[in-house]
């Protein structure tokens, strides 16, 4: 089952512009992840926070974690073309089993 | 290179056929999984393995089959009691210990009906 959900669906942004999405999700977790899919290909994972972090970052990218709103967002920062793919967040309630969201594309506009 | 490795790139099916799609990893990891992505859409587990010779349903088991014999291998077997499985099926594994999850992915097998 998906628990988590991505908001927007699709994003448009010029380059050097940030990108901020958000993912919602119902139940208590381990951790959240972000993984990007450039189209037609598998998923890369990009970033995890635990539960008992609230802001984390990884280059141009910066998560937060609200577990009281049950909630995170990822920013990217000074967005590049190659920033264009679809970014789902993945909840983990257990230590084997992911869910993940539908997820939010991202174009980037030269 | 370590990795893992879907083979076909492309699929068709006939109606009523079985057909199998692989998956390798050379990473020496203990879990796999095998999941269904429609478009616009997130994913969806069907089958995972923790250890070989066991493995779990997921959410959308129906119409499909797996085998885990080999630890690097997890093959996913769309039946013909799958009446819609035209899709994008990724597979992917997680390595054992503080990282265990965190999935790395394949590049995907796109099945499509004739």
């Amino acid at each position: 089952s998906q628990q988590g959900e991505e908001d927007p669906q699709a994003l448009s942004i010029q380059e050097g512009e940030n990108a901020t999405m958000n993912c919602s999700y119902k139940t208590s977790i381990n951790n959240l992840q972000w993984y990007r899919q450039n189209s037609g290909r598998g998923l890369v994972h990009l970033i995890l926070i635990r539960s008992n972090e609230r802001e984390k970052h990884s280059g141009r990218l910066r998560v937060t974690l609200d577990t009281s709103k049950k909630s995170s967002s990822l920013l990217i920062t000074a967005s590049r073309a190659a920033d264009t793919a679809s970014y789902f967040c993945a909840t983990a309630p257990n230590d084997y089993k992911l869910s993940f969201g539908a997820g939010t594309t991202v174009t980037v506009r030269a | 290179d370590g990795g893992i490795t879907q083979s076909p790139k492309y699929l068709f099916r006939k109606e009523g056929q079985n057909v199998t799609l692989s998956c390798e990893q050379n990473l020496n990891h203990d879990a796999m999984y095998w999941y269904r992505q429609d478009p616009g859409q997130g994913l969806r587990l069907i089958y995972y393995s923790q250890i070989v010779n066991d493995f779990q349903k997921g959410d959308i088991a129906e119409g499909y089959s797996v085998s885990r014999e080999k630890k690097e291998s997890f093959p996913l077997t769309v039946t013909s009691a799958q009446k819609n499985p035209t899709a994008f099926y990724l597979c992917a594994s997680t390595s054992p210990g503080k990282r265990r999850n965190i999935q790395y992915f394949g590049a995907g097998t796109r099945l499509s009906v004739l």
